[in-house]
């Protein structure tokens, strides 16, 4: 079992609807969660992170935690083609280690 | 504020070479990461500093890989006898340690490591 699984996808939405990424970890002393948008070519760049159980909102993105499930998952509404992109989830375990995933490739429709 | 800087942007050696990348983190981070992506795959951790020491180097595949910081600022990861499997991206990335922080890391744009 890998430590951070994400489906791979791609995840195809059309323009203005919900995009749902999910992300299961196997450590269950992860403590820190983080969502990385990766543009092809381009390195990650960090636009959610989150540590309680719960709900976090960030503009038209929100980050899902649910340590008991060991699962976290990332919406993003009101999708653009701009969203298009490798979404990655990383997941801090004991100590300074961050372990990602592959990445769901996002492909929102026009 | 300047971000994570890394050179060279790509690096093209033949297989027994040795080869030198360098990252240059966000002023006034204390952490620094390397990883290692390759295509269709997240990021792979190699090894973590906090300051000047290597805090965890659990992620380094083999003992060709080396990298320091000796001045707990820029890092040079270092590769020696390349072979084509070392071909990837390096990332680096920093952090910041403090008590509230919560080690949310920035990525540098990579050096794209080609090993003929």
């Amino acid at each position: 079992q890998k430590e951070v699984e994400q489906n791979s996808g791609p995840l195809s939405v059309p323009e203005g609807a919900i995009a749902s990424l999910n992300c299961t970890y196997s450590d269950r002393v992860s403590q820190s969660f983080f969502w990385y948008r990766q543009y092809s070519g381009k390195s990650p760049e960090l636009i959610m992170s989150i540590y309680s159980n719960g709900d976090k909102e960030d503009g038209r993105f929100t980050a899902q935690l649910n340590k008991a499930s060991q699962y976290v998952s990332l919406l993003i509404r009101d999708s653009q083609p701009s969203d298009s992109a490798t979404y990655l989830c990383a997941v801090k375990t004991g100590g300074f280690k961050t372990i990602f995933g592959a990445g769901t490739r996002l492909f929102v429709k026009a | 504020g300047a971000g994570v800087s890394q050179t060279p942007s790509n690096k093209v050696t033949e297989k027994g070479k040795y080869v030198e990348l360098r990252c240059d983190p966000i002023s006034g981070h204390t952490a620094l990461y390397w990883y290692r992506q390759s295509l269709g795959q997240g990021p792979e951790f190699l090894i973590y500093f906090q300051g000047t020491g290597a805090a965890d180097d659990s992620g380094l595949p083999n003992d060709r890989f080396f990298a320091v910081r000796p001045e707990g600022s820029v890092s040079t990861l270092k590769i020696q006898r390349t072979e084509r499997g070392d071909s990837a991206v390096y990332l680096c990335a920093s952090s910041l340690t403090s008590p509230n922080s919560y080690n949310e890391q920035f990525f540098g744009p990579g050096t794209r490591l080609t090993v003929l």
